[in-house]
């Protein structure tokens, strides 16, 4: 079965820091582009990064620019975000996705994170 | 970049269509054949419905179908269902640097 298996998110104060993983099984991790959507309470679906398939370019929104980082273990078959210096407003539900076709065809479950003192 | 517009709110009764509408601008959508539609259910994950403008994943019922005039994408739900109640989400592929907007999103309502 295709899927992605997320984990870590939670509670954090202001400016620190929180890892997201993304564990993908059920097809051929290294072959497909990966990235990273989030979803602020009761708002919309904002793309935040996208990696390639080799881990050598990465692409970001500019709200997280220089906070976040995307990262990949191809062999592990794992999808990462590393999330510094977070603010308020980076409290959303963040969800990983395959990018296929040009498209975000497989979705994470979804891992809450708030960002509150 | 400003997000792709969308109407917040459309609905229908059982049976009829609706479209759906995502205004971009000649950057993305106007210049891209990659617009992709997703179907939200409250508290889950989004579900691809369309890709490049308008293709159907595997799975995907025939009737929701895709399609593009300009720098405004469509999606049409045809036949109506209770279970077509959700949010839905236009996106699309910007340009290298800014990679991928998404739509406001749009409730729709099965009266």
């Amino acid at each position: 079965e295709v899927q992605l298996v997320q984990s870590g998110g939670g509670l954090v104060q202001p400016g620190e820091s929180l890892r997201l993983s993304c564990a993908a099984s059920g097809f051929t991790f290294s072959s497909l582009w990966m990235s990273w959507v989030r979803q602020a309470p009761g708002k919309g679906l904002e793309w935040v990064a996208s990696i390639k398939l080799d881990g050598s370019e990465q692409y970001y929104v500019d709200s997280v620019k220089g906070r976040f980082t995307i990262s990949r273990d191809n062999p592990k078959n794992l999808l990462y975000l590393q999330m510094n210096s977070l603010r308020a407003e980076d409290t959303a539900v963040y969800y990983c996705a395959r990018e296929n076709n040009w498209a975000r065809d497989i979705w994470g479950q979804g891992t809450p994170v708030t960002v509150s003192s | 970049q400003s997000a792709l517009t969308q109407p917040p709110s459309a609905s229908g009764s059982p049976g009829q269509s609706v479209t759906i509408s995502c205004t971009g601008a000649s950057s993305d959508i106007g210049r891209y054949n990659f617009v992709s539609w997703y179907q939200q259910h409250p508290g889950k994950a989004p579900k691809l419905l369309i890709y490049e403008v308008s293709k159907r994943p595997s799975g995907v019922p025939d009737r929701f179908s895709g399609s593009k005039s300009g720098n405004t994408a469509s999606l049409t739900v045809s036949g109506l269902q209770a279970e077509d109640e959700a949010d839905y989400y236009c996106s699309s592929y910007v340009g290298r640097n800014d990679h991928w907007m998404f739509g406001g999103g749009t409730n729709l309502t099965v009266l």
